[in-house]
């Protein structure tokens, strides 16, 4: 089946530093959604990527799709400590009946 | 508006009880899955809810688990036998289907299961 993974697994970073997760599919995909959980809480939605080779920002967050579509990258620039959670990919294989799998997530630490 | 609402948001039990969780979904949302996510580590996929289709029971560990979906609308998970393994969190979400691409999933504050 579909395996989405993540790299890295944990980062630290210190306030002020960049940081970028990448995510890496075993299909090719027909879209991809990023999602970000909180500490003690629940995955929040925070955009989709459709089309190859894609790129959206929202503020500091830029998402890009792979023009194969078979990875994501997120990176954020000049971490702030609201930025602290697991981000996590999810994306649907081509010809999947719309299930969604979820990556196996990157653990950002921002130090103040 | 009502988002996703799972209960209880905690449940202790002993080992070997059944237990049963309840997710609401968001009305309208076809969508429904159900994850597991133990402390510190990622979401792992227990069953999928579309519409009137099959579910995908791929993800269900063993077959003390089990989940229906009745009237389209409110999922219930059912752990029979419980064992200390199965403590973790356990969250419900849902999402629109439309068109060719699924929708954001919206999730729920989750059921935090305990196993003594």
């Amino acid at each position: 089946g579909q395996q989405v993974m993540q790299i890295p697994q944990y980062q630290h970073v210190q306030e002020g530093e960049d940081f970028t997760t990448y995510c890496n599919s075993s299909t090719t995909l027909s879209n991809i959604q990023w999602y970000k959980q909180r500490p003690g809480g629940h995955p929040v939605f925070l955009i989709q990527l459709v089309k190859s080779g894609e790129v959206k920002k929202q503020k500091r967050l830029t998402f890009q799709f792979g023009e194969a579509k078979k990875n994501s990258s997120l990176h954020i620039t000049a971490t702030q400590t609201t930025d602290v959670g697991t981000y996590f990919c999810a994306g649907v294989d081509l010809g999947g009946y719309q299930k969604v799998t979820f990556g196996t997530g990157t653990k950002l630490q921002v130090i103040p | 508006g009502a988002g996703v609402s799972q209960s209880p948001s905690n449940k202790v039990t002993e080992k070997g009880k059944d237990v049963e969780l309840r997710c609401d979904p968001i009305s309208g949302h076809t969508a429904l899955y159900w994850y597991r996510q133990s402390l510190g580590q990622g979401l792992e996929f227990l069953i999928y809810f579309q519409g009137n289709s099959a579910p995908d029971k791929s993800g269900l560990p063993s077959d003390r688990f089990s989940a229906e979906r009745t009237g389209g609308s409110v999922s219930t998970l059912t752990i029979q036998r419980t064992q200390q393994e199965d403590s973790a969190v356990y969250l419900c979400a849902s999402s629109l289907v439309g068109g060719m691409l699924p929708q954001p999933q919206h999730f729920g504050d989750g059921t935090r299961l305990s196993i003594l």
